[in-house]
């Protein structure tokens, strides 16, 4: 089982709300890691986005609106991206990352479509 | 403004050798962890090796390690991976990228080079 599970595709319409998970392997607590989010389109390197622990430890990336947020389900083992009124801009692959077994490792992505 | 760019890409032959080099400006080179990660055709991210601010902390993804070799030149503001034993899964568009923090084991990634490709046949 993959350490960190994505959801493969996404699809939403804009100005909608679209909510992307990311899952822990059992055994890896979400509450004791930090999430850190990239945003990745075709043809430019990957994008910091912000990186999520809990409401008073988090950081968002440098020019990122405040439409890009982080949270995290605890019940589900999960770290979440939420990312609200979806701009045609938005549309790409998002990766979520975390630091285990002295390695970072990354999700495997979602795509998210805007239609 | 933060600014990485790599060099040293192409092709090369299975068994062969490269180094890729990263070129970094726009902050203080010595504050910060630097990190290597790649992208294969099709494919999503992988992290293959970081080090720390002074090249006290080397560490490296398990399909790397013992093949690839991590180094840093603070003077130079120069990144570099020096890539031993190739395989063909080893072609990627490979990354410099910036840690967000000294240490190349915490605070993760923000900044990121445009990439350089290796093809490895």
């Amino acid at each position: 089982q993959a350490v960190l599970t994505q959801p493969s595709s996404l699809s939403a319409s804009p100005g909608a709300s679209a909510s992307l998970t990311c899952t822990l392997r059992s055994g890896i607590n979400v509450g004791t890691h930090k999430i850190h989010w990239y945003q990745k389109k075709p043809g430019s390197p990957p994008r910091f986005l912000l990186r999520y622990k809990s409401d008073l430890d988090n950081q968002q990336g440098s020019g990122v609106p405040s439409r890009f947020s982080g949270s995290r389900d605890g019940s589900a083992n999960a770290g979440i991206l939420l990312i609200s009124g979806l701009q045609s801009e938005d549309e790409a692959d998002y990766y979520c990352m975390i630091w285990h077994n002295s390695a970072w490792v990354f999700g495997g992505g979602t795509k998210l479509t805007v239609l | 403004e933060v600014q990485l760019v790599e060099s040293g890409g192409g092709l090369v032959k299975p068994g062969r050798s490269l180094r890729l080099s990263c070129a970094a400006s726009g902050f203080t080179f010595d504050d910060y962890a630097m990190h290597w990660v790649r992208q294969a055709p099709g494919k999503g991210l992988e992290w293959v090796s970081g080090i720390s601010w002074n090249s006290g902390g080397i560490v490296y993804g398990d399909s790397v390690k013992g093949r690839f070799t991590i180094s840093r030149d603070n003077a130079q503001n120069s990144l570099h991976l020096r890539m031993d034993s190739l395989r063909p899964e080893d072609t990627a568009l490979y990354y410099c990228v910036k840690g967000s923090g000294g240490s190349s084991t915490n605070w993760g990634f923000d900044y990121w080079g445009p990439g350089i490709l290796v093809t490895v046949s």
